[in-house]
């Protein structure tokens, strides 16, 4: 199975920063990589899809990039309801696999 | 607008089985597959598998080969995931999804708690 490791694990940043998640593949995954947001108690939202497609209704302050094995997703400007989880999502082989999850708190 | 409607929580006992549902609505069903996550605070995400609503056709991730069993009634555009011989570890929150090339709309989630 191809192995996500997503970093920072947590994240604490003000109103208006940037912020980058990055996620790095143990083999080529071919910008078939989605990133998603999740909040307390809710299921997860799609953001990004195919490494930097922004998925429609998703502010364009969300952003993805990368290629190969490395991939990281920005958020500019962040917004108090930008805290929540984020997790990346390989799609290029089965079985799917995520990274571990970052959690984003605003201060 | 598309919508997962999963079925509530579940206790259960170690040894059964439990079956959850997972309803659409808003889109053609037979168009998307359905797959199937599991979500613990310990192991994080995991992948189980997807069904072909149009054929019936399952994928598993090997991991829940003998765990999970998908199944699909077209007629009432519902999907379902059977979880047998239950194990505290069976513990989780499990997400259904829509999902073609990219998972693009989840369920609600449905809690399933494994206790004697």
């Amino acid at each position: 199975d191809i192995q996500m490791t997503q970093s920072p694990a947590s994240l604490s940043a003000s109103l208006g920063e940037t912020v980058s998640i990055e996620c790095l593949a143990s083999e080529d995954i071919y910008n078939n990589l989605a990133w998603y947001q999740q909040k307390p108690g809710k299921s997860p939202q799609l953001l990004i899809y195919y490494a930097s497609s922004l998925q429609d209704g998703v502010p364009s302050r969300f952003s993805g990039s990368g290629s190969g094995t490395q991939y990281s997703l920005k958020i500019n400007s962040l917004e108090s309801e930008d805290a929540a989880t984020y997790f990346c999502l390989q799609d290029s082989e089965y079985p799917r696999t995520f990274g571990g999850g970052t959690k984003l708190e605003l201060k | 607008q598309v919508q997962l409607q999963q079925s509530g929580a579940e206790l259960a006992k170690p040894g059964s089985s439990v079956k959850i549902s997972c309803k659409a609505s808003g889109y053609t069903f037979t168009s998307y597959y359905i797959s199937w996550i599991k979500q613990t605070t310990g192991q994080g995400l995991e992948y189980i598998g997807y069904i072909n609503t149009g054929s019936g056709g399952t994928n598993y991730n090997e991991k829940f080969k003998g765990k999970a069993t998908l199944t699909v009634d077209k007629s009432s555009s519902t999907a379902f995931m059977q979880l047998s011989s239950l194990t505290p570890d069976d513990s989780a929150v499990y997400y259904c999804a829509r999902d073609y090339y990219v998972m693009d709309a989840w369920g609600q989630g449905a809690s399933v708690t494994v206790s004697s």
